[in-house]
């Protein structure tokens, strides 16, 4: 089936550091991969995503490669702010029937000091 | 209004009640999805509609019932549930129909936050 892991925080940086949130994939196929992200009291929004191997989504300053040779997606970002604080969630979407069913990591919550 | 909504935005209920979430698109998909989010565990999907047709049931319990009358709208009746329904409940569209792709982002709403006593 299908599985996504990721490094599950929380996670605190201070303000311009770099951050990385690992995130790896079991899947059969060609899964597409997203990152969502879900600021406090809101829904998930997507954050980006790659849709092949070795496609780089990125937005917002925000970049993560899909790996397929280590079904991997890390997000990375080189300085993050304040209003970075959030919930980030790893997912993939694959064939499940007549819709593709996205499977969604646990989240992982990421705090920025000022 | 854009995106999707979801009403109530705060919902506690008694394990007697019966109350119903709403959930609206208004992006002219034709796909939408239920989701339980709850504390340190992954979302989970529950149900999917596509053309008003439930095409995934994640083996929920009965006492969630969904309903989609339409490609815009989508509910979840809600009866005699347990505290541990306690949850936030997340709405989702997509473009699905026929030509569904795994390339199809999901939008999601704000969710309604259940408290069941």
């Amino acid at each position: 089936g299908n599985s996504v892991t990721q490094m599950e925080g929380p996670v605190t940086l201070s303000e311009e550091a770099f951050l990385t949130i690992n995130c790896t994939y079991t899947a059969t196929g060609y899964p597409s991969l997203f990152w969502y992200v879900q600021y406090p009291g809101e829904g998930l929004q997507l954050l980006l995503k790659a849709t092949k191997a070795d496609d780089k989504g990125s937005n917002k300053g925000f970049e993560a490669t899909y790996r397929k040779e280590t079904t991997s997606f890390h997000l990375e970002k080189g300085s993050v702010q304040v209003s970075d604080s959030a919930v980030y969630f790893c997912a993939l979407s694959n064939s499940g029937g007549s819709n593709y069913k996205l499977t969604f990591g646990k989240g992982t919550l990421l705090t920025v000091n000022p | 209004e854009t995106g999707v909504t979801q009403t109530p935005r705060h919902l506690v209920m008694g394990m007697t009640n019966k109350k119903s979430l709403k959930c609206e698109q208004h992006l002219g998909h034709n796909a939408m999805y239920w989701y339980k989010q709850s504390a340190k565990k992954p979302l989970e999907l529950m149900f999917v509609y596509n053309f008003k047709e439930q095409t995934e049931n994640n083996s929920v319990p009965s006492r969630f019932s969904p309903e989609c009358p339409n490609s815009s709208h989508l509910f979840l009746h809600l009866h005699t549930l347990q505290p541990e329904d306690s949850a936030l409940y997340l709405c989702a569209s997509s473009q699905g129909g026929g030509a569904a792709r795994n390339t199809d982002t999901q939008y999601f709403g704000p969710g309604t936050r259940l408290t069941v006593l």
